[in-house]
């Protein structure tokens, strides 16, 4: 969805290093998720916002931090980067008030991050 | 939190009609049936959402059979651009994330 940005797309760091993602919609969605995905499987949930000052950890949060700066941008953070989490991450937004019955998710494009 | 069983993969030719069915056996009252479709380095775009019953939109079609403890998801015609992974989950109207599951892998051939 063009409307979720992502920045970097691809990203090569090292071991210990401090590594930003970070997350743009402009759909004025509240809500706004990070997850990960590695080959061949699903995504997982990493953390989560409902808004600005709404942030709550996901199934696998440990080595990451976020920061929900305003309604449209949420990075995430890893303190001090490890090789297995290299992975491809993405971001989503919703909204609770859309037509949709349930809550319905927008992806970003994916930040493909590797660590050696 | 209702899991959900696919399979992992399935081989179909350009053309075709495609069902991919997906089992929900501890489905609650207030679940909602979602499927998303994910291409390759990708994020998941939803196709298509219900209830009960049926439900078509310019993509797909869902059936939903009356005990809800399964669902199909129907892709008419398929063409080589449908080869994706497809995701069945459960979302219930209060839930405050997803849960995806591994998957169905579809492969279209010429």
């Amino acid at each position: 969805d063009a409307d979720v940005t992502q920045t970097p797309r691809n990203r090569i760091t090292k071991t210990g290093k401090r590594i930003m993602l970070e997350c743009s919609q402009t759909k004025g969605h509240d809500r706004m998720y990070w997850y990960r995905q590695d080959p061949g499987l699903g995504l997982r949930l990493i953390y989560y916002s409902f808004d600005v000052k709404d942030i709550n950890k996901g199934e696998i949060s440990d080595g990451y931090s976020v920061s929900r700066q305003a309604q449209a941008k949420f990075s995430l953070s890893l303190e001090s980067a490890i090789p297995n989490q290299t992975a491809l991450y993405f971001c989503a937004t919703s909204d609770p008030l859309q037509l949709r019955e349930a809550d319905t998710q927008y992806f970003g494009p994916g930040t493909r991050l590797t660590v050696l | 939190l209702a899991k959900t069983t696919q399979p992992i993969s399935m081989d179909s030719y350009e053309g075709q009609e495609v069902n991919i069915t997906c089992s929900h056996n501890n489905i609650a009252t207030n679940d909602y049936i979602t499927w998303y479709q994910q291409f390759p380095s990708q994020g998941p775009r939803f196709i298509i959402q219900g209830y009960k019953t049926k439900v078509t939109n310019e993509v797909a079609s869902l059936f939903i059979p009356a005990d809800r403890k399964s669902s199909t998801l129907s892709l008419p015609r398929v063409s080589l651009s449908d080869t994706a992974v497809y995701y069945c989950l459960v979302v219930d109207t209060g839930r405050r994330a997803l849960t995806f599951g591994s998957g169905t892998r579809l492969q279209v051939q010429p």
